[in-house]
């Protein structure tokens, strides 16, 4: 059965800061990871989604990273802003169907 | 992308009443999901739900419990039956997008049971 596991669970930063989120999961065999963030009573935004031949994805100031053999994966903000805050969570595809299971998450607070 | 509605956000029912989630979005699509988040934990897949056959329960779902209808291809609706304290959580449903496996997920109903 798939784990997904993530760390920090918590993250309090000052703006301007440059921070990685870390995501690793015990089954390799995926077919995507994704990275979400989850705002109060927004539900999950879609952050960036690497297919398992990739190594990376960038969006603006996101970049997250896939090493599948590892079983792990790293969500890179630069220079953080206020409007950062909220939880992200990992998110992997075992199944080619997008059933995806999830980490607990990480709580990132960016204090201006 | 795609864009999720759910209705109710939030709601406040008793022991063993029923609830039912509805899930609408702007676009057909082919594969909805129902997740629950239980507080302080992560999200859980209960079901895929294909538009004309039945819905696909992941281990430890059951029909009775979560009933699923899916009767076109841009809405669903979960029932959450015989409720108790432990079924408290947030239920979300999502879609796949359109020639991506990205998801998208809906606002999510808020459910508390006394």
């Amino acid at each position: 059965k798939q784990e997904v596991t993530q760390i920090p669970a918590a993250l309090s930063v000052p703006e301007g800061e440059n921070l990685v989120l870390n995501c690793s999961f015990t089954d390799s065999a995926i077919y995507n990871l994704q990275w979400f963030r989850q705002d109060p009573g927004k539900g999950l935004t879609s952050l960036l989604l690497i297919q398992s031949s990739q190594r990376e994805q960038t969006s603006g100031r996101l970049n997250a990273s896939l090493d599948k053999s590892s079983g792990r994966s790293t969500l890179y903000i630069a220079a953080s802003q206020p409007g950062d805050s909220a939880t992200y969570l990992c998110a992997v595809d075992n199944s080619g169907y997008s059933t995806l299971t999830f980490g607990k998450g990480t709580m990132l607070l960016v204090s201006p | 992308s795609a864009v999720i509605s759910q209705k109710p956000s939030r709601d406040i029912c008793q022991r063993g009443t029923s609830l039912t989630i509805q899930c609408q979005v702007d676009s057909q699509v082919t594969m909805m999901f129902w997740y629950r988040q239980q507080p302080g934990q992560s999200l859980t897949l209960i079901a895929t739900a294909n538009q004309g056959s039945e819905a696909t329960y992941e281990s430890g779902f059951v029909i009775d419990k979560f009933p699923i209808s899916r009767p076109n291809l841009t809405f669903s609706t979960l029932t959450v039956s015989n409720m108790s304290p432990e079924d408290s959580s947030i239920y979300l449903c999502s879609v796949m997008g359109q020639g991506s496996y990205e998801q998208y997920f809906g606002p999510g109903t808020r459910l508390t049971v006394t």
